[in-house]
Protein backbone atom coordinates (compact mmCIF):
# COMPACT_ATOMS: atom_id res chain seq x y z
CA UNK A 1 0.00 0.00 0.00
CA UNK A 2 1.75 3.06 -1.01
CA UNK A 3 -0.23 5.47 -0.99
CA UNK A 4 0.29 8.62 -3.05
CA UNK A 5 3.37 8.18 -5.56
CA UNK A 6 5.00 11.01 -8.02
CA UNK A 7 7.80 10.39 -11.05
CA UNK A 8 10.13 12.40 -11.29
CA UNK A 9 11.49 13.49 -7.89
CA UNK A 10 13.75 16.30 -9.66
CA UNK A 11 13.62 17.57 -13.15
CA UNK A 12 15.16 20.75 -14.59
CA UNK A 13 14.18 21.99 -17.77
CA UNK A 14 14.97 25.04 -20.05
CA UNK A 15 12.71 27.48 -20.51
CA UNK A 16 10.07 26.61 -23.32
CA UNK A 17 10.71 22.92 -22.62
CA UNK A 18 7.42 20.67 -21.88
CA UNK A 19 7.08 17.96 -19.23
CA UNK A 20 4.46 15.56 -17.76
CA UNK A 21 4.60 15.15 -13.95
CA UNK A 22 3.17 11.73 -13.24
CA UNK A 23 0.78 10.75 -9.87
CA UNK A 24 -1.06 7.13 -8.84
CA UNK A 25 -2.76 6.38 -5.66
CA UNK A 26 -3.87 3.05 -4.42
CA UNK A 27 -6.55 4.45 -2.09
CA UNK A 28 -9.26 3.65 -4.23
CA UNK A 29 -10.64 7.55 -4.29
CA UNK A 30 -12.41 8.99 -6.74
CA UNK A 31 -10.77 12.72 -6.39
CA UNK A 32 -7.29 13.50 -7.35
CA UNK A 33 -5.49 17.21 -7.13
CA UNK A 34 -2.55 18.89 -8.07
CA UNK A 35 -0.67 21.65 -5.70
CA UNK A 36 2.28 23.65 -5.97
CA UNK A 37 4.69 25.03 -3.18
CA UNK A 38 6.62 27.81 -3.69
CA UNK A 39 9.51 28.98 -1.00
CA UNK A 40 7.99 29.91 2.63
CA UNK A 41 4.88 29.39 1.40
CA UNK A 42 1.82 27.29 1.96
CA UNK A 43 0.76 24.49 -1.22
CA UNK A 44 -1.70 26.22 -3.80
CA UNK A 45 -4.51 24.02 -5.56
CA UNK A 46 -3.61 24.01 -9.64
CA UNK A 47 -5.93 21.66 -10.83
CA UNK A 48 -8.22 18.18 -9.32
CA UNK A 49 -10.46 15.73 -10.70
CA UNK A 50 -13.60 15.01 -8.41
CA UNK A 51 -13.78 11.52 -10.72
CA UNK A 52 -12.62 9.98 -13.87
CA UNK A 53 -13.15 12.01 -16.66
CA UNK A 54 -13.15 15.21 -15.03
CA UNK A 55 -11.20 17.93 -14.16
CA UNK A 56 -11.54 21.55 -12.50
CA UNK A 57 -9.45 24.50 -12.18
CA UNK A 58 -7.93 25.36 -8.65
CA UNK A 59 -6.61 28.48 -7.50
CA UNK A 60 -3.17 28.61 -10.15
CA UNK A 61 -4.64 26.87 -13.16
CA UNK A 62 -2.24 29.02 -15.60
CA UNK A 63 0.09 27.54 -18.08
CA UNK A 64 -1.28 23.53 -16.56
CA UNK A 65 -2.97 20.68 -18.52
CA UNK A 66 -4.16 17.64 -17.07
CA UNK A 67 -5.43 14.01 -18.06
CA UNK A 68 -7.22 11.80 -15.85
CA UNK A 69 -5.85 8.83 -16.79
CA UNK A 70 -7.69 6.42 -14.94
CA UNK A 71 -9.11 6.14 -11.51
CA UNK A 72 -5.60 5.70 -10.60
CA UNK A 73 -3.35 8.25 -12.59
CA UNK A 74 -3.95 11.92 -12.59
CA UNK A 75 -1.11 13.70 -14.28
CA UNK A 76 0.10 17.07 -14.77
CA UNK A 77 1.56 19.01 -18.20
CA UNK A 78 3.40 22.11 -18.86
CA UNK A 79 3.32 22.68 -22.70
CA UNK A 80 5.94 25.70 -22.37
CA UNK A 81 7.96 25.92 -19.20
CA UNK A 82 8.48 29.33 -17.53
CA UNK A 83 10.73 30.05 -14.75
CA UNK A 84 7.94 30.96 -12.64
CA UNK A 85 6.79 27.50 -12.58
CA UNK A 86 10.06 26.56 -10.89
CA UNK A 87 8.52 25.03 -7.52
CA UNK A 88 7.76 21.98 -5.67
CA UNK A 89 4.41 20.24 -6.93
CA UNK A 90 2.64 18.28 -4.33
CA UNK A 91 0.12 15.07 -5.78
CA UNK A 92 -3.07 14.52 -3.28
CA UNK A 93 -5.65 12.04 -2.96
CA UNK A 94 -8.08 11.51 0.43
CA UNK A 95 -8.33 8.70 2.36
CA UNK A 96 -11.62 8.41 4.29
CA UNK A 97 -12.00 12.48 5.12
CA UNK A 98 -7.94 13.23 5.26
CA UNK A 99 -6.04 14.73 2.51
CA UNK A 100 -2.84 12.87 1.97
CA UNK A 101 0.39 13.58 -0.53
CA UNK A 102 2.80 12.07 -2.53
CA UNK A 103 6.41 13.10 -2.00
CA UNK A 104 6.40 15.89 -4.51
CA UNK A 105 8.55 16.67 -7.49
CA UNK A 106 10.98 19.49 -7.42
CA UNK A 107 11.07 21.41 -10.64
CA UNK A 108 13.17 24.02 -11.84
CA UNK A 109 13.04 26.15 -15.05
CA UNK A 110 15.94 27.75 -16.52
CA UNK B 1 -12.20 33.87 -0.58
CA UNK B 2 -11.51 31.99 2.81
CA UNK B 3 -8.17 33.88 5.37
CA UNK B 4 -5.91 30.88 6.79
CA UNK B 5 -3.39 32.96 9.25
CA UNK B 6 -0.82 30.88 11.26
CA UNK B 7 1.12 32.67 13.81
CA UNK B 8 3.89 32.68 14.56
CA UNK B 9 5.52 32.73 11.41
CA UNK B 10 8.79 31.09 13.42
CA UNK B 11 9.91 29.84 16.18
CA UNK B 12 12.59 28.76 18.18
CA UNK B 13 13.00 25.98 21.05
CA UNK B 14 15.15 24.61 22.94
CA UNK B 15 14.73 20.95 23.44
CA UNK B 16 12.34 19.96 26.06
CA UNK B 17 10.45 23.18 25.70
CA UNK B 18 6.61 23.05 25.35
CA UNK B 19 4.91 25.05 22.30
CA UNK B 20 1.28 26.32 20.56
CA UNK B 21 0.61 27.01 17.13
CA UNK B 22 -2.21 28.66 16.25
CA UNK B 23 -4.40 28.90 13.02
CA UNK B 24 -7.68 30.82 12.93
CA UNK B 25 -9.92 31.09 9.87
CA UNK B 26 -12.09 33.61 8.24
CA UNK B 27 -15.32 31.41 7.39
CA UNK B 28 -17.12 27.66 8.24
CA UNK B 29 -15.17 25.12 7.66
CA UNK B 30 -15.73 21.53 6.64
CA UNK B 31 -12.16 19.78 7.07
CA UNK B 32 -9.11 21.01 9.28
CA UNK B 33 -6.11 19.29 9.20
CA UNK B 34 -2.69 19.99 10.11
CA UNK B 35 0.52 18.53 8.83
CA UNK B 36 4.23 18.59 9.53
CA UNK B 37 6.82 19.00 6.77
CA UNK B 38 9.57 17.58 7.25
CA UNK B 39 13.69 19.05 6.24
CA UNK B 40 13.52 16.88 3.04
CA UNK B 41 10.30 18.48 1.99
CA UNK B 42 7.51 15.24 3.01
CA UNK B 43 4.17 16.73 4.21
CA UNK B 44 3.07 14.44 7.36
CA UNK B 45 -0.38 13.93 8.38
CA UNK B 46 -0.48 15.39 12.04
CA UNK B 47 -4.10 15.67 12.76
CA UNK B 48 -7.81 15.80 10.98
CA UNK B 49 -9.58 18.02 13.13
CA UNK B 50 -12.64 19.69 12.48
CA UNK B 51 -13.83 20.49 15.94
CA UNK B 52 -12.96 18.86 19.45
CA UNK B 53 -9.48 18.16 20.77
CA UNK B 54 -7.39 15.23 19.68
CA UNK B 55 -4.00 13.70 21.20
CA UNK B 56 -1.35 11.22 19.27
CA UNK B 57 1.59 11.15 21.86
CA UNK B 58 3.40 14.37 22.62
CA UNK B 59 1.23 16.30 20.02
CA UNK B 60 -2.53 17.37 20.77
CA UNK B 61 -4.60 19.71 18.96
CA UNK B 62 -7.41 21.35 19.87
CA UNK B 63 -10.28 23.04 16.93
CA UNK B 64 -13.11 25.91 18.25
CA UNK B 65 -15.14 25.81 15.03
CA UNK B 66 -17.43 28.62 16.35
CA UNK B 67 -14.43 30.62 16.86
CA UNK B 68 -12.48 29.83 13.67
CA UNK B 69 -10.00 28.95 15.54
CA UNK B 70 -7.41 25.90 15.89
CA UNK B 71 -4.40 25.20 18.01
CA UNK B 72 -1.15 22.44 17.80
CA UNK B 73 0.35 21.57 21.23
CA UNK B 74 3.79 20.27 21.32
CA UNK B 75 5.20 19.37 24.73
CA UNK B 76 8.76 17.84 25.45
CA UNK B 77 9.98 19.56 22.02
CA UNK B 78 12.38 17.48 20.02
CA UNK B 79 15.05 18.12 17.44
CA UNK B 80 13.16 15.76 14.91
CA UNK B 81 10.53 17.99 15.38
CA UNK B 82 11.45 20.72 13.68
CA UNK B 83 10.57 21.65 9.91
CA UNK B 84 7.05 23.52 8.70
CA UNK B 85 3.97 23.26 10.50
CA UNK B 86 0.89 23.88 8.11
CA UNK B 87 -2.76 24.13 9.03
CA UNK B 88 -5.04 23.93 6.00
CA UNK B 89 -8.99 23.69 5.74
CA UNK B 90 -11.28 23.07 3.23
CA UNK B 91 -14.45 25.30 2.79
CA UNK B 92 -18.32 24.15 3.63
CA UNK B 93 -18.86 24.12 0.11
CA UNK B 94 -15.40 22.50 -1.17
CA UNK B 95 -14.50 19.01 -1.53
CA UNK B 96 -11.42 18.15 -0.44
CA UNK B 97 -9.77 21.34 -1.80
CA UNK B 98 -7.34 22.70 0.67
CA UNK B 99 -6.37 26.06 1.20
CA UNK B 100 -3.07 26.47 3.30
CA UNK B 101 -2.22 29.08 5.71
CA UNK B 102 1.82 30.10 5.09
CA UNK B 103 3.35 27.49 7.85
CA UNK B 104 5.40 28.03 11.33
CA UNK B 105 8.41 27.38 11.05
CA UNK B 106 10.24 25.62 13.75
CA UNK B 107 13.24 25.25 14.70
CA UNK B 108 14.18 22.57 18.08
CA UNK B 109 17.75 23.13 19.30
CA UNK B 110 19.16 20.51 21.10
Amino acid sequence: NAGVTQTPKFQVLKTGQSMTLQCAQDMNHNSMYWYRQDPGMGLRLIYYSASEGTTDKGEVPNGYNVSRLNKREFSLRLESAAPSQTSVYFCASPRYNEQFFGPGTRLTVL
Amino acid sequence: GIQVEQSPPDLILQEGANSTLRCNFSDSVNNLQWFHQNPWGQLINLFYIPSGTKQNGRLSATTVATERYSLLYISSSQTTDSGVYFCAVERMDSSYKLIFGSGTRLLVRP
